[in-house]
């Protein structure tokens, strides 16, 4: 069975504090990807990566960083966290190739800042 | 631009009515998605079209790439279908574009 976690469903953070947001995928996939969905608005993607150590920057970046040391983790970085970051994180993962692969999603991150 | 739209926002129906949920997509496309949302959070993907239909138990999801059109049919509707569903496509690269969703409430 395909998966992909996240390591925290629920985190409450104070204003500036550093936050980290984890992500494992067990499918060996070339892309991952971090998303927010706030109401309305639909999924924002705000980096993805398609290789170890690659990364590229989504629709929205700013305020976010991310790591990709292993092909299976892609972690979330807020360097300091901002009320407007409250959100629900999104963590997915796909292959590589347009036509034949569908996107795997984990959970759901729900951060509150404080 | 790679614009995704959706309709309707939100969707309230009787169990059993048979529910249409519509995705219009701007440019060509490789394939589109349609992604099944349940509270709390977590996404599953329903099926990946590139062409013609697909059926699932009681989904059916249809695409016609020349009017970049693509709809999602429930067939005996249950409150079990209660969710958002998501429409979504690439077109060629690596990246997905997602409409905002529609939010189905079935009501027994």
């Amino acid at each position: 069975d395909v998966k992909v976690t996240q390591s925290s469903r629920y985190l409450v953070k104070r204003t500036g504090e550093k936050v980290f947001l984890e992500c494992v995928q067990d499918m060996d996939h070339e892309n991952m990807f971090w998303y927010r969905q706030d109401p309305g608005l639909g999924l924002r993607l705000i980096y993805f990566s398609y290789d170890v150590k690659m990364k590229e920057k989504g629709d929205i970046p700013e305020g976010y960083s991310v790591s990709r040391e292993k092909k299976e983790r892609f972690s979330l970085i807020l360097e300091s966290a901002s009320t407007n970051q409250t959100s629900m994180y999104l963590c997915a993962s796909s292959l590589q190739g347009a036509l034949i692969n569908t996107i795997y999603f984990g959970e759901g991150s729900w951060l509150t800042v404080v | 631009k790679n614009e995704v739209e959706q309709s309707p926002q939100n969707l309230t129906a009787q169990e059993g009515e048979f529910i249409t949920i519509n995705c219009s997509y701007s440019v060509g496309i490789s394939a589109l998605h349609w992604l099944q949302q349940h509270p709390g959070g977590g996404i599953v993907s329903l099926f990946m079209l590139s062409s013609g239909k697909k059926k699932h138990g009681r989904l059916i999801a249809t695409i016609n790439i020349q009017e970049k059109h693509s709809s999602l049919h429930i067939t005996a509707s249950h409150p079990r279908d209660s969710a958002v569903y998501i429409c979504a496509v690439r077109y060629g690269g690596n990246q997905f574009y997602f409409g905002t969703g529609t939010s189905l409430t079935v009501i027994p």
